[in-house]
């Protein structure tokens, strides 16, 4: 079972920022935490990651609470395009890579016009 | 930017026969793997590939499947005998590995399974 906790569903107004919280209160200390969205009919598109410290790049931030146990994904200016179910997956270091992600349920943010 | 692609788009097939369905990573990653999503429900893992061996495989990848790299730039899975429950999205992913840290896995977008 997945190790993070997120809304079902959000709604933000276009244009405004997006904030996805995830909760993962059992992560480990060599785990990373790692963001997909999946938009209607397409593959799981990665977004960002990081492991203790905030983290930026052109699609979005990660802002990770010293406790390493919340999570919240922002994207600062959402366009409909935005519209997907959001993904928060815990990921051991195993240095290998080979590990496969466990998906939850995701967060299903909707853009209003 | 490179992408995993995979094809067919949609594969339509009987129940019992073999199904192959092919991806083409991302040309510089090392390591591979097969999800399936099942219509309406969570991602989830099947399998994954490094210098041509099975790494890490769930429960749902029985002796019905397989996985091949058959040359440079191909990766496929295999079913021998679909049945009905095999219907879903097949996605296929890279990822490149640097030992001191994780490195993202790449999706295509899928191959649409549907068993009749």
């Amino acid at each position: 079972d997945a190790k993070t906790t997120q809304p079902p569903s959000m709604d933000c107004a276009e244009g405004r920022a997006a904030n996805l919280p995830c909760n993962h209160s059992t992560i480990s200390g060599n785990e990373y935490v790692y963001w997909y969205r999946q938009i209607h009919s397409q593959g799981p598109q990665y977004i960002i990651h990081g492991l203790k410290n905030n983290e930026t790049n052109e699609m979005a931030s990660l802002i990770i609470t010293e406790d390493r146990k919340s999570s919240t994904l922002i994207l600062p200016h959402a366009t409909l395009r935005d519209t997907a179910v959001y993904y928060c997956i815990v990921r051991a270091n195993s240095g290998g890579g080979a590990d496969g992600l466990t998906f939850g349920k995701g967060t299903h943010l909707i853009i209003q016009p | 930017e490179p992408e995993v692609t995979q094809t067919p788009s949609h594969q339509v097939t009987q129940m019992g026969q073999e199904v192959i369905l092919r991806c083409v990573p991302i040309s510089n990653h090392l390591y591979f793997y097969w999800y399936r999503q099942i219509l309406g429900q969570k991602v989830e893992f099947l399998v994954s590939f490094y210098n041509n061996e099975i790494s890490e495989k769930s429960e749902i990848f029985d002796d019905q499947f397989s996985v091949e790299r058959p040359d440079g730039s191909n990766f496929t899975l295999k079913i021998r005998s679909t049945k009905l429950e095999d219907s879903a999205m097949y996605f296929c992913a890279s990822s490149k590995t640097i030992r001191l840290a994780n490195q993202p896995q790449h999706f295509g977008d899928g191959t649409r399974l549907s068993i009749l």
